[in-house]
């Protein structure tokens, strides 16, 4: 059973667009909520995380929204630039420190 | 100076063969991961360590086996490769072990094609 489900698997999106990646979770003992970003041939790199004491947490123009009674999160890319161009992952923890990943999200910001 | 490194960073080797991958962290991190990334991008977490002990073993075939001579190497031996282990291996470390809110700090990853 997957237990982090990302959509969409791509995403194209013109300069300045918003671009929107969501992500559903089955278990209710995840404590945080990650996403990664990660450029062809280097490892993901974090992006932005949030508990799940939080609904929304935003960092210049990256801003996750989170749903704890519908177990969704949202990744939101403003005014999305071609160098936002990257696979994103969401990714669910436990209080263990261990971290499973969704399928990946590959956006094309054009210019 | 990077802060999590692997060698190395292309292995292309035939099937029935045996190789290593070994990674590095200077971050005076105390927590080690092996990650597979396959052609769809898909990651999955294999094992971690934390201070050279096994915390997480993922269902891998035991064909794959972690070694950690220290708190700062984390290598990953595979024996007898298989075509299905063709794919882009991430070390990554973290500062602690049991903390759902550590941060992972990946390496540039190792791409492994076995002929």
């Amino acid at each position: 059973q997957q237990q982090v489900k990302q959509s969409p698997q791509s995403l194209i999106v013109q300069k300045g667009g918003i671009s929107i990646i969501n992500c559903a979770y089955e278990n209710t003992a995840f404590d945080y909520f990650p996403w990664y970003q990660q450029f062809p041939g280097k490892g993901p790199a974090l992006l932005i995380a949030i508990r799940p004491d939080v609904s929304e947490k935003k960092e210049g123009r990256f801003t996750i929204s989170f749903n704890k009674s519908a177990k969704q999160f949202s990744l939101h890319i403003m005014d999305s630039q071609p160098g936002d161009s990257a696979t994103y992952f969401c990714a669910v923890n436990t209080n263990a420190g261990k971290s499973t990943f969704g399928d990946g999200t590959t956006l094309t910001v054009k210019p | 100076d990077t802060a999590v490194s692997q060698t190395p960073k292309y292995l292309v080797t035939q099937m029935g063969n045996d190789k290593s991958i070994k990674c590095e962290q200077n971050l005076g991190h105390d927590t080690m991961y092996w990650y597979k990334q396959d052609s769809k991008k898909f990651l999955k977490i294999m094992f971690s360590y934390n201070n050279k002990e096994l915390i997480i073993n993922e269902t891998v075939p035991n064909r794959f086996s972690p070694k950690s001579p220290d708190k700062a190497h984390l290598n990953l031996h595979i024996n007898s490769l298989e075509l299905g282990d063709s794919a882009v291996y991430f070390c990554a470390s973290s500062q602690a072990s049991g903390m759902s809110t550590d941060t992972q700090y990946f390496g540039p990853g190792t791409r492994l094609t076995v002929l």
